[in-house]
């Protein structure tokens, strides 16, 4: 039974692109949650997605956009990217109606040069 | 009102002790705390999780400690191993968004064989 996956693992991106990360959700898991993590820092929650909807947000600017699939394989896009954005990028997974245990991913490590 | 504060930043104990780590939250609308195990280049793991209708709940070598009046909880790692050496974060969420985990800032824990 595959766990969470993400990709890619490592990207490197200069100030002012776009970034696309990927994650698929632990089988038979329907919501995605993703997280930033800064280096020595907690994760904090950008979003979550059920149902192809974002269904809650956290406190990031509109550059942070993303994406649920049929599937519930799920993107998170950065716009503009700014030297802040280096941090570790986790996608976690779990299921609707049951008691919230997230499955996290191993993360894609984002550095903005 | 949303933050949850962990100490401390890092820990060192001998094998066979017990680690301890403290967290205190202000948002009193928290109803589920769960603590979670960072490896390096992984994801968090849920360890143990506590609802604040009980006081204390052990799973294996692990305790959590709730106390709903002082808005604090903390996990104890008793006759800790070197395989334990990880980062820990301590984490809350309201009622009806359990995916939305607010961390703490993590603790490092060493243990020396």
């Amino acid at each position: 039974d595959a766990g969470v996956t993400q990709s890619p693992t490592h990207l490197i991106k200069t100030r002012g692109q776009q970034v696309t990360l990927r994650c698929s959700p632990k089988s038979g898991h329907d919501t995605v949650s993703w997280y930033q993590q800064a280096l020595g820092q907690g994760p904090q929650f950008i979003f979550q997605y059920y149902e192809e909807e974002e269904r809650q947000r956290g406190n990031f600017p509109d550059r942070f956009s993303g994406h649920q699939f049929p599937n519930y394989s799920s993107e998170l896009n950065v716009n503009a990217l700014l030297l802040g954005d280096s941090a570790l990028y986790l996608c976690a997974s779990s299921l609707t109606g049951t008691s919230g245990e997230l499955f996290f991913g191993e993360g894609s490590r984002l550095t903005v040069l | 009102q949303q933050q949850v504060k962990q100490s401390p930043q890092s820990l060192i104990v001998q094998k066979g002790g017990i680690s301890i780590i403290n967290c205190a939250y202000e948002n009193t609308a928290f109803d589920y705390f769960p603590w979670y195990q960072q490896f390096p280049g992984k994801g968090p793991a849920l360890l143990i999780a506590i609802r604040p209708d009980v006081s204390e709940k052990k799973e294996g070598r692990f305790t959590i400690s709730f106390n709903k009046s002082a808005k604090q909880f903390s996990l104890h790692i008793m006759d800790s191993q070197p395989g334990d050496s990880a980062t820990y974060f301590c984490a809350a969420s309201r009622p009806g968004s359990a995916r939305q985990l607010t961390f703490g800032s993590g603790t490092q824990l060493t243990v020396l064989p």
